[in-house]
């Protein structure tokens, strides 16, 4: 399984844009890139997940560059209640032993 | 839809006691998968399962059992409870494959659980 590497905590001001960046030298050609958010107290929530290229939802964007070793993930005009541990996996649940593995997480602090 | 429900909410338990956490989803999945997350951790897999019958183990699988009769239940069994398992335990559960390789896990709310 391709390990990540993100930084450990984040600060930012409510409406500013917020990017996340997960390295992953190691990935491999069936992997994907998946982002979850966790408040706390509860479970991580899926926010967003890509192969290459650009994804965007209404929540996020995920920018992964040509070469696949590293992703970022923008929160668009963060508020308060975006303060939340984010986390970036990479794997392919078909493959590899089916393991679905989180890292540490960045953890982000949204200020007013 | 319920989506996943984990029970109890919370647990506490003496050293060498065993228990059940249960878990269930509604959503036919395929996999499901039990995490613990100790405080200002990450998750960390337990054992998983990509169908009835099948399980595999985790990152941290001693000291837990599992088993997986049916698509909808998979209960996380402790053997015989000790300190260290204080932690609070997640449940997820997704679809496998379909042309994609990592579905998008929904997790339950978790049983915090304390041995004392």
């Amino acid at each position: 399984l391709a390990k990540t590497t993100q930084p450990i905590s984040m600060d930012s001001y409510e409406g500013q844009e917020v990017n996340i960046t997960c390295s992953h030298n190691n990935i491999a050609t069936n992997d994907y890139i998946t982002w979850y958010q966790q408040f706390p107290s509860q479970g991580p929530r899926f926010i967003i997940q890509g192969y290459k290229t650009k994804v965007t939802n209404e929540v996020a964007s995920l920018f992964i560059p040509a070469d696949r070793k590293s992703s970022t993930l923008s929160l668009p005009r963060v508020s308060l209640s975006d303060t939340a541990v984010y986390y970036c996996l990479v794997g392919d649940q078909r493959n590899a032993g089916n393991m679905l593995t989180f890292g540490g997480g960045t953890r982000l602090m949204v200020k007013p | 839809n319920a989506g996943v429900t984990q029970t109890p909410k919370f647990q506490v338990l003496k050293t060498g006691q065993s228990m059940t956490l249960q878990c269930a989803q509604d959503m036919n999945h395929e996999y499901m998968s039990w995490y613990r997350q100790d405080p200002g951790m990450g998750l960390r897999l337990i054992h998983y399962s990509v169908g009835a019958g099948i399980t595999d183990q985790g990152e941290v699988p001693n000291g837990y059992n599992v088993s997986r009769s049916t698509t909808e239940d998979f209960p996380l069994r402790l053997l015989s409870a000790a300190p260290s398992q204080t932690s609070v335990y997640f449940c997820a559960s997704s679809y496998l494959g379909r042309g994609r390789a990592n579905t998008e896990a929904f997790f339950g709310q978790g049983t915090r659980l304390t041995v004392v």
